[in-house]
């Protein structure tokens, strides 16, 4: 079966921009968490969503945006860019969440530059 | 909050070297416990994981045990290959019910030589 897709792989945006991020879960998948992804931060958690709602949240600012569609794609938008923004935004798939033992299915993720 | 603390890396061995990366973890309640691996250019996989105390998740020649007393699950493996070479993620699971999410350690680099 087809795993997690993420679109595009890679983007350069400038400063004070906004952006889109997509990921296509594996089918059947109902959960798309999100994850932002630095050298000095490591993995750290965005959001959540669930059958087109959000249901956890991290210590993001409200830049950070999120939306889960009918068929379970999720997009994520950050808006008024920054430098620190520049990061490897990883989704993940889960049949129900990814905690509780099953663990996540990962796309390979988008790298993001901002300059 | 919970945490989970990895040994810094790179780690650089030769083929066939014996490995163990070492996680320790801080937590409030009973978390599961995970390894993933990231090769270069690709997400992270699920390497093996363990839901409670005592358990020991193994995969690919990886293990790695749950010890409560200790707060520990330390990844080993017996014989490296240089298809081993990764970077190694132990993380925890935090929460309870919708709210469970995964707390990760900073990632250990793994280098194999031939």
């Amino acid at each position: 079966k087809a795993g997690v897709t993420q679109t595009p792989r890679y983007l350069i945006k400038t400063r004070g921009q906004q952006v889109t991020l997509s990921c296509s879960p594996i089918s059947g998948h109902r959960s798309v968490s999100w994850y932002q992804q630095t050298p000095g931060q490591g993995l750290q958690f965005l959001f959540e969503y669930f059958s087109e709602t959000q249901r956890n949240k991290g210590n993001f600012p409200g830049r950070f945006s999120g939306r889960q569609f009918s068929n379970s794609r999720s997009e994520m938008n950050v808006s008024t860019l920054e430098l620190g923004d520049s990061a490897l935004y990883l989704c993940a798939s889960s049949l129900a969440g990814g905690t509780g033992g099953y663990g996540y299915t990962f796309g390979s993720g988008t790298r993001l530059t901002v300059v | 909050g919970d945490s989970v603390t990895q040994m810094e890396g790179p780690v650089t061995l030769s083929e066939e070297a014996f490995l163990t990366i070492n996680c320790t973890y801080t937590a409030t309640g009973y978390p599961s416990l995970f390894w993933y691996v990231q090769y270069p250019g690709e997400g992270l996989q699920l390497l093996l994981k363990a839901t409670k105390a005592d358990d020991k998740g193994s995969n690919k020649g990886f293990e790695a045990t749950y010890r409560k007393e200790t707060t520990s699950f330390h990844l080993e493996k017996g014989s490296v290959q240089v298809s081993d070479s990764a970077v190694y993620f132990c993380a925890l699971s935090e929460g309870a019910g919708n709210n469970r999410k995964l707390i990760w350690g900073l990632g250990t680099s793994l280098g194999v030589n031939p």
